[in-house]
């Protein structure tokens, strides 16, 4: 079994649908949590970086972390076309500066 | 500002050659963490480096080897490659500070195909 869980998708929404991507882990000495949007052929570029449990809002983008339960979301609202990319869920045990756990990634294809 | 930048772009090699793979850090940053990430799948963390030592490691085998210089870029170091190998591999950097929100930043990567 892996570390973190993700589904492949590909997830398929039309455009202003709000997106819900999950992950699910089973470290339970992870503390920091970050989501990364990768674009077909580029280097994953850092969305969303939290701490422990709760929720953060960037602009259109939620992140939530339930510890309890070992399981991370990212909610994106009014999804675009430019939101098509594949999503990363990361994690780490001390800081986002040491060894990152990643998820196999989400597909995600916005219509318009 | 220059964010992390990596050499060359494309690579193709034949099994049981050698590679080596470049990095610049970004600006201020001191720390450059390496990862393997192969088609379809999340990145994997090979190593982290920093004031020119390998200060963590994945689960790599010992063809994995890496260097940093004073001016903080790195390279990674393949030896007798396998079509396995054959992956995007990533470069991270991030500062050695004491803030809880600093994280790594990632370059475009090098696509190494082993034929």
């Amino acid at each position: 079994q892996k570390e973190v869980e993700q589904d492949p998708g590909p997830l398929s929404v039309p455009e202003g649908a709000i997106v819900s991507l999950n992950c699910t882990y089973s470290n339970s000495a992870f503390q920091y949590f970050m989501w990364y949007r990768q674009y077909s052929r580029k280097g994953p570029e850092l969305l969303m970086y939290t701490y422990s449990s709760g929720n953060k809002e960037d602009g259109r983008f939620t992140a939530q972390v339930d510890k309890s339960s070992k399981y991370i979301s990212l909610f994106i609202r009014d999804s675009q076309p430019s939101d098509s990319a594949t999503y990363l869920c990361a994690m780490a045990p001390d800081t986002g500066r040491r060894a990152l756990t990643f998820g196999s990634g989400t597909r995600l294809q916005v219509q318009p | 500002d220059a964010g992390v930048t990596q050499s060359p772009t494309h690579l193709i090699k034949t099994r049981g050659q050698q590679v080596t793979l470049r990095c610049s850090p970004k600006s201020g940053h001191d720390t450059v963490s390496w990862y393997q990430q192969a088609l379809g799948q999340g990145p994997q963390f090979i190593f982290q480096y920093y004031e020119e030592e390998e200060r963590q490691r994945g689960n790599f085998p010992d063809r994995f080897s890496g260097h940093q210089f004073p001016n903080y870029s790195s390279e990674l170091n393949v030896n007798a490659l396998l079509l396995g190998d054959s992956a995007l591999y990533l470069c991270a950097s991030s500062p050695m500070g004491q803030g809880w929100t600093d994280t790594q930043y990632f370059g475009p990567g090098t696509r190494l195909t082993v034929l």
